[in-house]
């Protein structure tokens, strides 16, 4: 059984710039959620993707955007990056109607 | 809507002593509730989760977990911590509606073991 995967591991960016993260769900897992986690706090949601459609968003605003693919992988975008972006960026798969979800290992994302 | 407290951010303790992390929920519905462990840099491992039934949980790597309803707590404990169990610990409840399936997580309390 595979994991949750996530790429790459770390990056810098420069604040303005556009940046897209991806995910691997793990085997047999139809729904894929992103998440922001800032230095020294909890995961907050971002949204969920579901049939290759947004099914939730929390509180981030439109720049934040993402897509999934019909092999459930999934990739988040980011535009127009603020230094406050600065996070580490974590996936988490499940299935639908499971509030269960297993997390890939993060994107360290820095901002500069 | 949901949230979660964890009112202590940092806790040492010895090794060989016992551990209880607290968890205070906010939910309207019967909660999903977990418990997650990072270590530095890494994501998120499922320490121990509670649907319904047994309000007492098993986990992995010793731990346990108990919901107690009147205090909308699931605070997590273990009788005998090891160095290795220092880490971050969150506590998170889940939403299974229309949105998805959405986590709402604490922020977190940083385990520390004294040799």
């Amino acid at each position: 059984e595979t994991g949750v995967t996530q790429s790459p591991t770390h990056l810098i960016k420069t604040r303005g710039q556009q940046v897209t993260l991806r995910c691997s769900s793990q085997s047999g897992h139809n729904t894929v959620s992103w998440y922001q986690q800032a230095l020294g706090q909890g995961p907050q949601f971002i949204f969920q993707y579901y049939r290759e459609e947004e099914n939730g968003r929390g509180n981030f605003p439109p720049r934040f955007s993402g897509l999934q693919f019909p092999n459930y992988s999934s990739e988040l975008n980011v535009n127009a990056l603020e230094l406050d972006d600065s996070a580490l960026y974590l996936c988490a798969s499940s299935l639908q109607g499971v509030v269960e979800a297993f997390f890939g290992q993060g994107t360290r994302l820095t901002v500069v | 809507a949901q949230s979660v407290t964890q009112p202590d951010i940092h806790i040492t303790v010895s090794e060989g002593a016992s551990l209880e992390l607290r968890c205070n929920y906010s939910y309207g519905a019967t909660p999903y509730l977990f418990w997650y462990v990072q270590s530095p840099g890494q994501g998120l491992q499922l320490l121990l989760k509670y649907f319904s039934g047994d309000t007492l949980v098993q986990g992995i790597k010793g731990f346990e977990a108990e919901f107690k309803r009147s205090q909308s707590s699931f605070n997590l404990r273990k009788p005998s911590v090891h160095w290795s169990d220092a880490a971050e610990y969150f506590c998170a409840v889940g939403a299974r509606n229309n949105a998805g399936n959405m986590l709402t997580f604490g922020g977190g309390t940083r385990l520390m073991v004294k040799p």
